[in-house]
Parts: structure tokens; sequence; C-alpha cells
């Protein structure tokens, strides 16, 4: 079947320095991808989205890249914090009759002080 | 806080119960989805309902149901249970039917004993 994944199941990092966190994907009719972060004992939060008529969208510390012709999603966060620690999905929509996201299986990032 | 409200917070019963969860949609929100998270299976979608119909259907078992109200407020049905349905629920709403950011709640934690 058709699925999202992501390349690193942990990441480490030094606070300070950009962390990039991986994802592929399989489905080429998707057409609209998040990124959320997960922390301990909480529903997942948005961090950024972009679509597939774009290529790298930004936000504040965040920049989502899209490589639709290997289909690959990835999400660098710049001067990483203790606070972004967490556990980072990427997930993929295809809007049909209704909606509905598929996530990856996520990438637990860990920021050392 | 992504105005999304989930109770109970957590849930604590018996093989062979039934359980409802309920979840309110951020203002103004039509479109409501369910999301299980297992340690086994990441993060599934069940369903989606648009201003009270329902839109899309993810592998959600026939001994789960759910609907939303008049008020767009959704419940989540879980009878039978089984000690595999423990997991977090998550409810999700988006403005829209289709391409749309989903913003998730805090989530129930139901616990099958």
């Amino acid at each position: 079947g058709e699925s999202v994944g992501l390349h690193l199941p942990t990441l480490s990092v030094q606070e300070g320095d950009n962390s990039i966190i991986n994802c592929a994907y399989s489905n080429s009719a998707s057409d609209y991808f998040i990124w959320y972060k997960q922390e301990s004992g909480k529903g997942p939060q948005f961090i950024i989205d972009i679509r597939s008529n774009m290529d790298k969208r930004q936000g504040q510390r965040v920049t989502v890249l899209l490589n639709k012709t290997v289909k690959h999603l990835s999400l660098q966060i710049a001067a990483t914090q203790p606070g972004d620690s967490a556990v980072y999905f990427c997930a993929e929509n295809i809007g049909t009759s209704g909606s509905r996201l598929t996530f990856g299986e996520g990438t637990q990032l860990t920021v050392n002080p | 806080d992504s105005g999304v409200t989930q109770t109970p917070k957590h849930l604590i019963t018996a093989t062979g119960q039934r359980v409802t969860l309920r979840c309110s949609p951020r203002s103004g929100d039509l479109s409501v989805y369910w999301y299980q998270q297992s340690l086994d299976q990441g993060l599934q979608f069940l369903i989606q309902y648009y201003n009270g119909e329902e839109r899309a259907k993810g592998n959600i078992l026939e001994r789960f149901s759910a609907q939303q109200f008049p008020d767009l407020h959704s419940e989540l049905n879980l009878s039978s249970l089984e000690l595999g349905d423990s997991a977090l629920y998550f409810c999700a709403s988006s403005a829209n039917l289709l391409v749309d950011t989903q913003y998730f709640g805090p989530g129930t934690r139901l616990t099958v004993l």
C-alpha cells in the first residue's frame, strides 16, 4: 500500500544547531503536507504546511521543503532549542470526497543543552 | 491550545464494555476527524464528519461508530472493548471538507483492563 515514512526514528542535536527531519512519501496524488510536533502526553501540534504546487515554505524558525520528483519532504528547524524536543510527524493529505491524513512513523528529536 | 476540546482526558474500563468519547471542534470548523494512536500502529485515521455527515472512513472497526451533532460536536463510541483498543484517541477539526489544516485536541487516553 501507499504510505508515508520517516528516514530516521531518532535525532539528537546540540542546542543552537540546525535540525533536519526527513520524510518520504509514496503517493504521488497527495496534494497537501503537514508537519506536526507531539510532546509527551499531548496532541499533535501544527507546525507548518505546504501544498503540492510549492517546493518551499518558511515559518518562524522552520522551513519545509518539498521535492515531488523524489517524493521527499523535510523539516528544517533553525537554532534548535530544548523546547523543540518532541516527536515530529509528517502527514500527507489526499482530498477526494473527504479528507484524511496519513502519518509517518515519527522522529524523536532530542536537543541537548 | 488548539481550540479543540476532548473529554474525558482519561478513561479506564474493562473488556466487553462500551465507552463514549466526546469532541468539540474549534469555533467555526465544520469537519471533525477521529484518529487512534497506539504504540504499534502509530497515528491512524478512523473517520471524518463534515457538517453532520460522514465523509471519509479509514480502518475503523465495526465495533466503533461516530456521529456529529447539529452543534458540530462529535462523539466516538467504542463497544465490546478489547485489550487491544487501549490507545490514545484524538479528535481534530478543520474549517473545510477537503484539503485543510487539521488541528488536534489533547486526546483521550483509553485503558482497557
